[in-house]
């Protein structure tokens, strides 16, 4: 079974819009990260969370906003889209003081 | 800053041929070097990672030594398979603030 659950695992969405990214792990882990991977970037570092508090922030756009509502999530929240939006996202996760990041399966973006 | 250099964009080999991926890294220190695959349709996932000078990772008949006299971290294996196909990412974790720092990624084809 998955340890993170990312969903949807695919979406589609029009400029302008908005949508919200679900993530969910049972690792029982407290820090959680987003990152993003396209064919410009291959593997882009976005968000850090530690006990649901925002540790670090590598995006530069304030239209990427991870909300965490409980320990095990941390969804990400992308308002006004724009076509170069369109990526896939992955969460992670990992231990308390540790370095080795598990990830989810990713949600693909398509921005039209 | 540090960083993580792999020079191959893309490897193609045969069935049992030999494989070498170049990790060469910059970060001061003793930093923790990692190496991650990532098969079609997932995100990276650990393949093993190393923390001191001269110490071998190794998982799935893949391995790789620290060297901090050359900054390599390069990932060898002596007979690929099919199933073999993936992007091998090197990273490195210099600090305890979570963040990895990411190679470019290395496309492993292997032919028919």
């Amino acid at each position: 079974d998955p340890k993170i659950i990312q969903k949807p695992k695919y979406l589609v969405a029009v400029t302008g819009s908005e949508k919200i990214l679900i993530c969910e792990q049972y690792l029982g882990h407290n820090a959680m990260y987003w990152y993003r991977q396209s064919a410009k970037k291959p593997l882009e570092f976005m968000f850090s969370y530690s006990y649901q508090k925002l540790m670090d922030n590598q995006t530069a756009s304030s239209r990427f906003q991870p909300q965490s509502s409980k320990k095990n999530h941390l969804d990400l929240q992308i308002t006004a889209l724009k076509p170069d939006d369109s990526a896939t996202y992955f969460c992670a996760s990992s231990p308390t003081g540790g370095n080795t990041l598990y990830f989810g399966a990713g949600t693909r973006l398509s921005v039209l | 800053g540090d960083s993580v250099t792999q020079t191959e964009g893309q490897v193609a080999l045969s069935e049992e041929d030999f494989l070498t991926i170049h990790c060469n890294y910059s970060a001061s220190g003793y930093p923790t070097l990692f190496w991650y695959v990532q098969y079609p349709g997932e995100g990276p996932q650990l393949l093993f990672r190393a923390s001191r000078d001269k110490e071998k990772g190794s998982s799935r008949g893949f391995e790789a030594t620290y060297d901090k006299g050359t900054t390599s971290f390069h990932l060898r294996k002596a007979s690929v398979q099919e199933s073999d196909s993936a992007v091998y990412y090197c990273a490195l974790s210099s600090d305890s603030n979570y963040q990895l720092i990411w190679g470019s990624g290395t496309k492993l084809i292997i032919k028919p």
